[in-house]
């Protein structure tokens, strides 16, 4: 079964500065890679999403992650955090054979400071 | 595209109770996962249906759940004989082929006294 390891539960920026949030996935056959973001009592918003195109993915809000095989990573970043990035972001992968069940990180909850 | 819906949005019932919650996913995905969340977790995948058939069940869904989707449309999901360890969050999703992402509704919070 896949794995997905967030590092940081918690990550803290100020205002304007660089956001990352890291994601790694166990498999040796690079699986589909997603980032989504919840907000307080909601359910999750897709953020971006790899399948197999441009190893560098453009997302919503200003967000995008590259996808670097070598590292089994998908790290998410944006240049400048703004307040209403402030959210718990999730990122889950999903075998390319079958495709059904998403398998999620605990999350990493990002604060912003202003 | 409606985005996919569930109900009730809170329940909070007594233990030993039984509970059911019902997802109305995006009309035209064929494909429709119910996932549950607890506090400080990601979701976890309980079970997926392509139409009306239920194609995958996890390990985490124990004899007192059991979920339907009769006509391949709406789904529920039933509790029976609610215990503590079933406070979560139920969230329902769907899409419309494998490796699509899926499309998250906002989810049940389900709460045992």
């Amino acid at each position: 079964a896949q794995s997905v390891t967030q590092l940081g539960s918690h990550v803290s920026v100020s205002e304007g500065a660089l956001v990352l949030l890291r994601c790694n996935y166990s498999s040796s056959v690079p699986p589909y890679l997603f980032w989504y973001v919840q907000y307080p009592n909601q359910g999750l918003q897709l953020l971006l999403k790899y399948t197999s195109a441009a190893t560098l993915v453009k997302g919503i809000n200003g967000f995008e992650a590259e996808f670097k095989k070598s590292e089994t990573s998908f790290h998410l970043t944006k240049p400048s955090a703004h307040m209403s990035d402030a959210a718990e972001y999730f990122c889950a992968v999903s075998d390319r054979s079958t495709g059904n069940q998403f398998y999620f990180g605990t999350g990493t909850s990002l604060t912003v400071i202003p | 595209d409606t985005g996919v819906s569930q109900d009730p949005r809170h329940k909070i019932t007594k233990r030993g109770q039984n509970v059911t919650f019902r997802c109305d996913p995006i009309s035209e995905h064929n494909r429709l996962y119910w996932y549950r969340q607890t506090l400080g977790q990601g979701p976890e995948f309980l079970t997926y249906f392509q139409n009306e058939a239920q194609l995958e069940k996890s390990r985490l869904l124990s004899d007192r759940f059991s979920a339907e989707r009769p006509k391949g449309s709406f789904s529920t999901l039933e509790i029976q004989r609610t215990e503590q360890g079933d406070s979560a969050m139920y969230l329902c999703a769907s899409s419309l082929v494998a490796g699509q992402p899926q499309h998250f509704g906002d989810g049940t919070r389900l709460s045992i006294l």
